[in-house]
C-alpha cells in the first residue's frame, strides 16, 4: 500500500532563514508524481512544487526546492529566505495513476 | 480563470439534516475530486470523477454520503442525514489528464453539524 509520512507535525524558522520539511513515502510503483501543497489559514490548498519520479533533477520554484531521493523514497521541501507569508500547513502528496495520497501535514511557523 | 469554485463556504446545520455541497471545476478539466479534511484524519480522498463518471468511491465513508456530476461543470456532494462527526472542511479539486497534471483545489466548505 502507498503511504505518505510527514514526521514533523510542527516546525519553526526565523524569518530570512532556511527550513527543510521532511516527507517519506512507500510505493512499489516506478512511475509516480510527488507534490508539496501549502494550506494557509484561508484553508485553500495551493500547489507549491511537484516532482516527476522519472526525473533525477530536483524541482525548483523560486525560493522552494526539493531534495528527491528516489531510492530512499524521500522527498523533502526546502524553503529559502523564509517569509512571514510562508507560515502555513504544508502537505506532501503522492500520486500514481488513479491513486492520490496526502501526508498528515507539517505546521510551519515563521518567527519575525 | 476563476479557479475551482465551491459553495457554500460555510455551512452550519443540525444533526439529521441534509447537506449539499457544490463544486464548479476549472473549465476543460476532466477529473474532479472530493476530499474531506479533519484534524483527526487529515486529508482524505472521498471520490473522484473522470468525464463526469465516478471512478473510485472507496473513500466515501458510508451510504449517507453521495456524489454526483451531472455535467462537466458541476458536481455535488450530499450528506443525508448529517451527523456531528461529519463536521470537517470539504475540498473539491479538478485536474486535466489522467494522473499527470496538478490538481487545483477550491477554497473548501467548512461544515459544522450540531
Amino acid at each position: 500500500a502507498q503511504t505518505v509520512t510527514q514526521s514533523q507535525p510542527e516546525m519553526s524558522v526565523q524569518e530570512a532563514e532556511t527550513v527543510t520539511l521532511s516527507c517519506t513515502y512507500d510505493t512499489s510503483e516506478s512511475d509516480y508524481y510527488l507534490f508539496w501543497y501549502k494550506q494557509p489559514p484561508s484553508r485553500q490548498m495551493i500547489l507549491v512544487i511537484r516532482q516527476e519520479a522519472y526525473k533525477q533533477q530536483n524541482a525548483t520554484e523560486n525560493r522552494f526546492s526539493v531534495n528527491f531521493q528516489k531510492a530512499a523514497k524521500s522527498f523533502s521541501l526546502k524553503i529559502s529566505d523564509s517569509q512571514l507569508g510562508d507560515a502555513a500547513m504544508y502537505f506532501c502528496a503522492y500520486r500514481s495513476g488513479d491513486q492520490f495520497y496526502f501526508g498528515t501535514g507539517t505546521s510551519l511557523t515563521v518567527i519575525p | 480563470d476563476a479557479g475551482v469554485i465551491q459553495s457554500p463556504r460555510h455551512e452550519v446545520t443540525e444533526m439529521g439534516q441534509e447537506v449539499t455541497l457544490r463544486c464548479k471545476p476549472i473549465s476543460g478539466h476532466d477529473y474532479l475530486f472530493w476530499y474531506r479534511q479533519t484534524m483527526m484524519r487529515g486529508l482524505e480522498l472521498l471520490i473522484y470523477f473522470n468525464n463526469n463518471v465516478p471512478i473510485d468511491d472507496s473513500g466515501m465513508p458510508e451510504d449517507r454520503f453521495s456524489a454526483k456530476m451531472p455535467n462537466a461543470s458541476f458536481s455535488t456532494l450530499k450528506i443525508q442525514p448529517s451527523e456531528p462527526r461529519d463536521s470537517a472542511v470539504y475540498f473539491c479539486a479538478s485536474s486535466f489528464g489522467r494522473g499527470w497534471e496538478t490538481q487545483y483545489f477550491g477554497p473548501g466548505t467548512r461544515l459544522l453539524v450540531l
